[in-house]
């Protein structure tokens, strides 16, 4: 039962247009939302992040909006470029885990068309 | 320059052989994590550990055990029990804040596991 679907496995976009990558999740008790990066043969690399008491949250060309009521995540990067082609993972935080147990997307493999 | 050191890149094992892949940072991070992803899933929790001397199961835990030693240290093996271990394990850590904190995970660049 996946508790964080990122239902997109693959974008395409023109260089210099508006990615936008989604993720949907199950859980209306998650209180923080991460969005990693991962070039292949790579790890995942910290993006940019959203607490569950703001809607949006902007970092240069990265902005992460969240909508509680639909539980539903999504990050926009404005304009494009060939070096963001990379698989996008969504992640979540589960306050009741303990640890700070964070829950991964399946990811989506973002290509940037020059 | 801090980071987290995964070695090596690549491994390969034969079937019923134990093999131990190696996890080492130097961001003096507490918590350390072993993930497994496999094509087209997202990354699944092995074992996490918060502090030296003890650890946790994750959701996947069959078939693999860790140790934490040293805090700088967390090294893990995949044994002959784990039925299917061909992936790319990555290791990650990260500061522990309180119930409040949010702190993201650093990865290594993994290690790719194949079996002979």
């Amino acid at each position: 039962d996946q508790q964080v679907k990122q239902n997109s496995p693959s974008l395409s976009v023109q260089e210099g247009r508006i990615s936008i990558l989604n993720c949907d999740y199950t859980n209306s008790m998650f209180d923080y939302f991460l969005w990693y990066k991962k070039y292949p043969a790579e790890g995942p690399t910290f993006l940019i992040s959203i607490s569950s008491i703001k809607d949006k949250n902007e970092d240069g060309r990265f902005t992460v909006f969240l909508n509680k009521s639909a539980k539903h995540l999504s990050l926009h990067i404005v304009p494009s470029q060939p070096g963001d082609s990379a698989v996008y993972f969504c992640a979540v935080k589960d306050p009741t885990g303990g640890y700070q147990k964070v829950t991964f997307g399946t990811g989506t493999k973002l290509q940037v068309i020059p | 320059d801090g980071g987290i050191t995964q070695s090596p890149k690549y491994l390969f094992r034969k079937e019923g052989q134990n093999v131990t892949l190696s996890c080492e940072q130097n961001l003096n991070h507490d918590a350390m994590y072993w993930y497994r992803q496999d094509p087209g899933q997202g990354l699944r929790l092995i074992y996490y550990s918060q502090i030296v001397n003890d650890f946790q199961k994750g959701d996947i835990a069959e078939g693999y055990s860790v140790s934490r030693e040293k805090k700088e240290s967390f090294p893990l093996t995949v044994t002959s029990a784990q039925k299917n271990p061909t992936a790319f394990y990555l290791c990650a850590s990260s500061i522990i804040g309180g119930p409040t904190s949010n702190q993201p995970q650093h990865f290594g660049d993994g290690t790719r596991l194949s079996i002979l």
